[in-house]
């Protein structure tokens, strides 16, 4: 069966410090991979999605990145931190030629 | 452009009572519906799904939704609340079919379980 992780679950650091966050799913190939961050109080936000290595589609202007250097690897990162940036992170993926998307269990990031 | 409506952020029903949260959609072209949940500090986890043929879709734990073509909406229920359902409940919408087309998500529905 698939599985996806998230590491790590919790993580807190200070403003201007980098960021790095990894999503892994095992038990499938080439699947569509995605990153959401869902602030306080609010809905998903759609931050980057991916069909394949090294294809990278970024939905929303920040100073985020991301990398697909593996088929079921997904990172997370950012050179500078903002306060703006805390938030529970999601890493999502979809099978290939379905729509319905499964998510890990998220990493919560404070930037204090 | 496609869109998603939750009406109500937050629901409460007593135990053993229906519950009721609502979804609309905007799509251009008959879309793929899901419904998820997400328990506190957890991801979210896929209730059901409308694809095609029957609307009234089934999902895990006793809830079903309906699609209805005519009204737009999409709205899911569960005979009996039970306190474990307490949790945010997200409505989202996929307006191309197949090929892992990205979603988008109602801003959720917090629904409160009282004894």
């Amino acid at each position: 069966s698939q599985t996806i992780h998230q590491w790590p679950a919790t993580l807190v650091q200070p403003v201007g410090s980098p960021l790095s966050l990894e999503c892994t799913v095992e038990g499938t190939s080439n699947p569509n991979l995605y990153w959401y961050r869902q602030a306080a109080g609010r809905g998903l936000q759609l931050l980057f999605y991916s069909v394949g290595i090294g294809q990278i589609s970024s939905e929303v202007p920040q100073n985020l990145s991301a990398s697909r250097p593996q088929d079921r690897q997904f990172i997370l990162s950012s050179k500078k931190l903002l306060l703006s940036d805390s938030g529970f992170y999601l890493c999502a993926w979809t099978p290939t030629a379905r729509d319905e998307q499964y998510f890990g269990p998220g990493t919560r990031l404070t930037v204090t | 452009a496609q869109s998603v409506t939750q009406l109500g952020s937050h629901v409460s029903v007593s135990e053993g009572a229906l519950v009721l949260l609502r979804c609309n959609y905007s799509s251009s072209v008959p879309p793929y519906l899901f419904w998820y949940v997400q328990y506190p500090n957890q991801g979210l986890q896929l209730l059901l799904k409308y694809t095609t043929g029957a609307t009234l879709v089934k999902g895990i734990n006793g809830f079903e939704a309906e699609f209805k073509k005519s009204e737009t909406s999409f709205h899911l229920t569960k005979p009996s609340a039970h306190m474990s359902d307490a949790a945010e409940y997200f409505c989202a919408v996929s307006p191309l079919r197949g090929g892992g087309n990205k979603l988008t998500f109602g801003t959720g529905t917090q629904l409160k379980v009282e004894l």
